[in-house]
């Protein structure tokens, strides 16, 4: 199974930006980097993806190392809505199905 | 337009007895995956369905089992409840992937069972 490694929590304040990091040094090169994250009582909702190039989209922005062996999900302005669980995931190219570690509990403070 | 949908939200059922639960995907989504999310955890694979058929499964036991309709929805069957199938079950759909890990999934929100 391919693995990644979050840190277990992190907060931060309201407006400012988020660094959330992700390890996957098990990363091959056809694995897709996927993030998504998990409110409350809710199913988990895609954020972004990327294989190679840093990605921007209007939710956040996924830095890529060059050894493809870490990812940054950046969220540029944290508000209260961000407040989630977040899961950086390997999509193995070959399979069809998502492997989930237990995630970064995101906490935004007012 | 809809996305996932799931029913029901909520059940409560006592050990022994067998539970189906369902997943209506998002329109143009023929592909349905299963996860089991225990309280605290990240989501589980259980299996995935294209073509109404099983095509990948995870590490669970044979109580677990489904079906997926012509239309692409799909149900999933636990049998011979156990206190700790408790968990939150979660459908996702996507198009089929074929060799790509380009796409992603869109959850639904859940069907939350209990075991008594």
């Amino acid at each position: 199974d391919a693995k990644t490694t979050q840190p277990n929590s992190m907060e931060s304040n309201e407006e400012e930006p988020v660094h959330l990091p992700c390890n996957h040094s098990t990363i091959s090169g056809t694995d897709y980097i996927h993030w998504y994250r998990q409110l409350p009582s809710q199913g988990p909702e895609y954020v972004i993806h990327g294989l190679t190039s840093n990605v921007n989209n209007r939710m956040a922005s996924l830095a890529i190392a060059e050894d493809r062996k870490s990812s940054t999900l950046i969220l540029h302005r944290a508000t209260l809505r961000d407040a989630a669980v977040y899961y950086c995931i390997l999509r193995v190219a070959t399979g069809n199905q998502f492997y989930f570690g237990t995630g970064t509990s995101l906490t935004v403070i007012p | 337009d809809a996305g996932v949908t799931q029913s029901p939200t909520h059940l409560i059922k006592t050990r022994g007895q067998q539970v189906t639960l369902r997943c209506s995907p998002k329109s143009g989504h023929d592909t349905v995956s299963w996860y089991q999310q225990a309280l605290g955890q990240g989501p589980q694979f259980i299996f995935q369905y294209y073509e109404e058929e099983e095509r990948q499964r995870g590490n669970f036991p044979d109580r677990f089992s489904g079906h997926q309709f012509p239309n692409y929805s799909s149900e999933l069957n636990v049998n011979a409840l156990l206190l700790g199938d408790s968990a939150l079950y979660l459908c996702a759909s996507s198009p089929w992937f074929g060799a790509t890990g380009a796409y992603g999934y869109t959850f639904g929100s859940g069907t939350r069972l209990t075991v008594v």
